[in-house]
């Protein structure tokens, strides 16, 4: 059974710093996703990782997947205020539409 | 855009109370999903479904049911209403296909007293 985990599960970080939230599974995801959750607010998609070593990268966020590894990491560079939220990431088991999520990393970037 | 809406923001009931959720894609997708989360639990899958009347289990599916009659629509029930049921509902409708992905609905954060 996937198992999807995420840390750490809060951050605190200075704007203009770079820090890695990291996304575990414990068996074989055929995909793995991360998604955005402002407060009050739904998810919002931010990336799909298909394939061993895809790196996606929109504005400051980038991330990647090691899937011999069984792991996937969202990097954020030069953080902003902005970018305070919750993120998820998520695995799909293998042939299945079951899709299983961390419990997400609350972000808060300080001023 | 995808849109996904649900019937209600916010929703307070009393236990035994039958409730009905509803959501609705505008999309054509053929998958929709619903979830609940609850603080430092994530999201967890309730139920699926992949064709207008065809539905899956999810992990949590006791105390729940579906009906999907319209590929547009997919609605949940809690047939009897309990307060370990209070949580937030989220919808999610997504295509089939490699690079699918979910979109999530504005959520129902349902009050069970």
């Amino acid at each position: 059974e996937l198992k999807v985990e995420q840390n750490p599960l809060f951050l605190s970080m200075q704007e203009g710093k770079n820090y890695t939230i990291y996304c575990n599974y414990s068996t074989t995801s055929d995909r793995l996703y991360w998604y955005r959750q402002d407060p009050g607010k739904s998810l919002e998609s931010l990336f799909v990782l298909l394939s061993n070593g895809a790196v996606k990268q929109e504005g400051r966020l980038m991330a990647s997947l090691d899937t011999k590894a069984r792991l996937s990491t969202l990097h954020i560079t030069a953080a902003v205020h902005d970018l305070s939220a919750t993120y998820f990431c998520a695995g799909r088991t293998s042939g299945t539409y079951k899709y299983i999520f961390g419990t997400g990393t609350r972000l808060k970037v300080l001023a | 855009d995808v849109k996904v809406t649900q019937s209600s923001r916010y929703l307070v009931k009393r236990t035994g109370e039958k409730v009905f959720l509803e959501c609705v894609q505008d999309m054509d997708h053929e998958n929709m999903f619903w979830y609940r989360q609850d603080p430092g639990l994530g999201l967890r899958l309730i139920y699926f479904s992949y064709d207008v009347k065809m539905k899956e289990k999810g992990d949590i599916p006791e105390g729940y049911s579906v009906s999907r009659e319209k590929k547009e629509r997919f609605s949940l029930i809690l047939e009897s209403a309990s307060t370990n049921q209070t949580s937030m509902y989220l919808c999610a409708s997504s295509t089939t296909g490699r690079a699918e992905t979910q979109y999530f609905g504005p959520g129902t954060r349902l009050t069970v007293l």
